[in-house]
């Protein structure tokens, strides 16, 4: 089975930097995703980690430890629409590309 | 390029009457994924087809729900009969299943209300 691990709120100001973490445990392991999903909408991707190592993509950045399952998802000069929640998922070694295992999500809410 | 696109948007029915959530996939995708969302529960994974076979229905709540894909670009999921606890969002996802980077693409979802 899988289980991933993150905060549930985290509160900061704008132009602030925010960390979220994940852990994770699986019986294989293939890979970990960020998604963001505002309220009432749907889940976007924001980033993938097939390897140890930071993923840089603008504002945010995503970092992964294979060895401490373990990985983050960095959100830097917070803007007041990053305020969302936002989800690490995992894929299964044993499972399909798509199949995803998701966490249950950080609100991270911004303030001016 | 259209998204995937579900239909309905909004949906309030009675408990015990049928409900069918509809979705198309972007085009060229040969992956199709039928999540639902709760408060409580999160977002779970009912059901995943690859080029249009069922693949792994283990997180179908149970007998009521059911998921069919006839063909690449169309597929349903009915619920009958409906219960109240069944209320959620219904998201349809879809991808390339060999591709690499982890990316699912979701519709905007079907809200459904039982009453």
């Amino acid at each position: 089975g899988q289980s991933l691990e993150q905060p549930s709120e985290v509160t900061a100001v704008e132009g602030a930097i925010v960390q979220i973490n994940c852990t994770y445990q699986t019986s294989g392991f293939y890979g970990l995703s960020w998604y963001q999903q505002h309220d009432g909408g749907a889940p976007t991707f924001l980033s993938y980690n097939g390897l140890d190592g930071l993923e840089e993509t603008g504002r945010f950045s995503s970092f992964l430890s294979r060895s401490d399952s373990y990985g983050y998802l960095l959100l830097q000069e917070l803007q007041m629409k990053d305020s969302a929640s936002y989800f690490c998922a995992v894929r299964d070694r044993t499972d399909s590309w798509g199949k995803l295992q998701f966490g249950a999500g950080t609100q991270v809410v911004v303030t001016p | 390029d259209a998204g995937v696109i579900q239909s309905p948007r909004h949906e309030v029915t009675e408990m015990g009457q049928e409900v069918t959530l509809r979705c198309k996939p972007i085009s060229g995708h040969n992956s199709l994924f039928w999540y639902r969302q709760t408060m409580m529960r999160g977002l779970e994974l009912l059901i995943y087809f690859n080029n249009n076979v069922p693949i792994d229905d283990s997180g179908m709540p149970e007998d009521r729900f059911s998921a069919k894909m006839p063909n690449a670009s169309f597929s349903t999921l009915k619920i009958q009969p409906s219960e109240p606890r069944d209320s959620a969002v219904y998201f349809c996802a879809s991808n390339v299943e060999a591709a690499s980077g982890g990316e699912l693409f979701f519709g905007e979802g079907s809200r459904l209300t039982v009453l």
